[in-house]
């Protein structure tokens, strides 16, 4: 079965350093993975997408993630983070695009 | 990005009552819909795959029978919470499997507060 850990429930930051969100996923073959954006009383927006092209995915907002096969993560990474930026992060894993694997979220918190 | 749009934002109903929420893809086709529960600071649960023209797939301890739900065309998936109660108060979201040449992606939905009084 297809699973993935978010290994922190909360990363804070201040606003202009970067930003780590970590990622790990359990697989038996080759997955897609998304990273999804939560903001307060909001619906999810997608952010990037690995689907076996690139490894190192660029999203929206300044996002990226690299997919790293031999250490099973796919850890969200932004240089810079705004104060816009603070939510809930989901990291999802999708077998055969028939349903959406959910990690738990981390919330992001960005102090100024 | 493609859109979903779900209607209504927020619904307050009495105990006893039914709710129907509406889920549209808006610039794309969708055969396939999924609809969500999310309990506050939670993750998103899977609670049904709704497909065009046929019966919805539930997941494991998901009532089909409270939770109904319609596929009645490519655009429009509806979720209707029967004879609600309390308990059953929560952000529903539903997501829509937009297929393009790159691949298939998910869209969601902005999400439904129900509360039931």
């Amino acid at each position: 079965a297809q699973s993935v850990t978010q290994l922190d429930s909360h990363v804070s930051v201040s606003e202009g350093t970067p930003v780590l969100l970590r990622c790990n996923y359990s697989s038996s073959y080759s997955p897609s993975l998304f990273w999804y954006v939560q903001h307060p009383n909001k619906g999810l927006q997608l952010l990037l997408k690995y689907t076996s092209a690139a490894t190192l995915v660029k999203g929206i907002n300044g996002f990226e993630a690299e997919f790293k096969k031999s250490e099973t993560s796919f850890h969200l990474t932004k240089p810079s983070a705004h104060m816009s930026d603070a939510a809930e992060y989901f990291c999802v894993v999708s077998p055969g695009f028939q349903k959406l694997v959910f990690g738990t979220g981390t919330r992001l918190l960005v102090s100024p | 990005g493609a859109v979903v749009s779900q209607h209504p934002s927020r619904v307050i109903c009495k105990s006893g009552t039914s709710v129907k929420i509406e889920c549209r893809s808006l610039d794309f086709q969708a055969t396939t819909m999924f609809w969500y529960r999310q309990f506050p600071k939670q993750s998103l649960m899977l609670m049904a795959t709704s497909n065009e023209g046929s019966k919805a797939t539930y997941e494991q301890g998901v009532e089909k029978d409270k939770f109904l739900i319609n596929h009645a065309s490519l655009t429009l998936s509806t979720l209707t919470v029967t004879s609600a109660h309390p308990e059953d108060s929560s952000f529903y979201i539903c997501s829509a499997r937009y297929r393009s040449g790159s691949g298939n992606t998910i869209y969601f939905g902005e999400g439904s507060w129900l509360t039931v009084v």
